[in-house]
């Protein structure tokens, strides 16, 4: 079964800092899809951005980018030039959308 | 569009009684999911519909959950009888075309609390 782990519950970062979130899966497929999601105070699911695995290219969305390393099973989400709306809990998914525990992220004024 | 409707936002009831929770996906999208959030288990797939058809229900928790969809427009997450275990936020997304692939909007959740 495929599993998805973030690691870190809980997350700081400066106003207009950078930030890395983590994530890593397990699976035996060799294409799939990989999914960071973002859940502000409203609850509502937003999705930030996703990547493909047969893309080599990692995905980029503005101040959103991923670092995926395929082999590694590692698809960490990095936030630059960090806002105050960013703040939220941060969701990475797997194809079938099976959910890591999420990362709550704060940002500082 | 409104994107993604869910009824009511919130809903509190008794034990034991019937709880039915409603969705409207986004106009032509062919695909509804179902989701249940908690602290304990975190984001959870319940039921996957593609074109009115349940997919996937094996994320279903037991026989007093079932979930219909008589057309494209209309989804129900029904209870019967609901347990305290079952508070929960229940999100319902949609997506346009088939299965995991495609972008899912999600709706902003019912808030269940069983007493």
């Amino acid at each position: 079964a495929q599993t998805v782990t973030q690691s870190q519950p809980e997350m700081s970062v400066q106003e207009a800092e950078t930030v890395t979130l983590s994530c890593t899966y397990d699976t035996s497929e060799s294409d799939y899809y990989l999914f960071w999601y973002k859940q502000p105070p409203s609850r509502q699911m937003i999705l930030v951005i996703r990547q493909e695995a047969y893309k080599q290219q990692n995905a980029t969305e503005n101040r959103f980018s991923v670092n995926f390393q395929k082999a590694a099973k590692s698809f960490s989400l990095k936030i630059s030039d960090s806002q105050l709306g960013d703040a939220a809990m941060y969701f990475c998914a797997y194809l079938d959308m099976r959910f890591g525990a999420g990362t709550r992220l704060t940002v500082k004024p | 569009d409104a994107g993604v409707i869910q009824s009511p936002r919130h809903e509190v009831t008794e034990m034991g009684q019937e709880v039915t929770l409603r969705c409207k996906p986004i106009s032509g999208h062919n695909s509804l999911f179902w989701y249940r959030q908690t602290m304990m288990r975190g984001l959870e797939l319940l039921i996957y519909f593609n074109n009115n058809v349940p997919i996937d229900d094996s994320g279903m928790p037991e026989d007093r959950f079932s979930a219909k969809m008589p057309n494209a427009s209309f989804s129900t997450l029904k209870i019967q009888p609901s347990e305290p275990r079952d508070s929960a936020v229940y999100f319902c997304a949609s997506s346009l075309f088939w299965a995991y692939t495609d972008t899912q909007y999600f709706g902003p959740g019912t808030r269940l609390t069983v007493l």
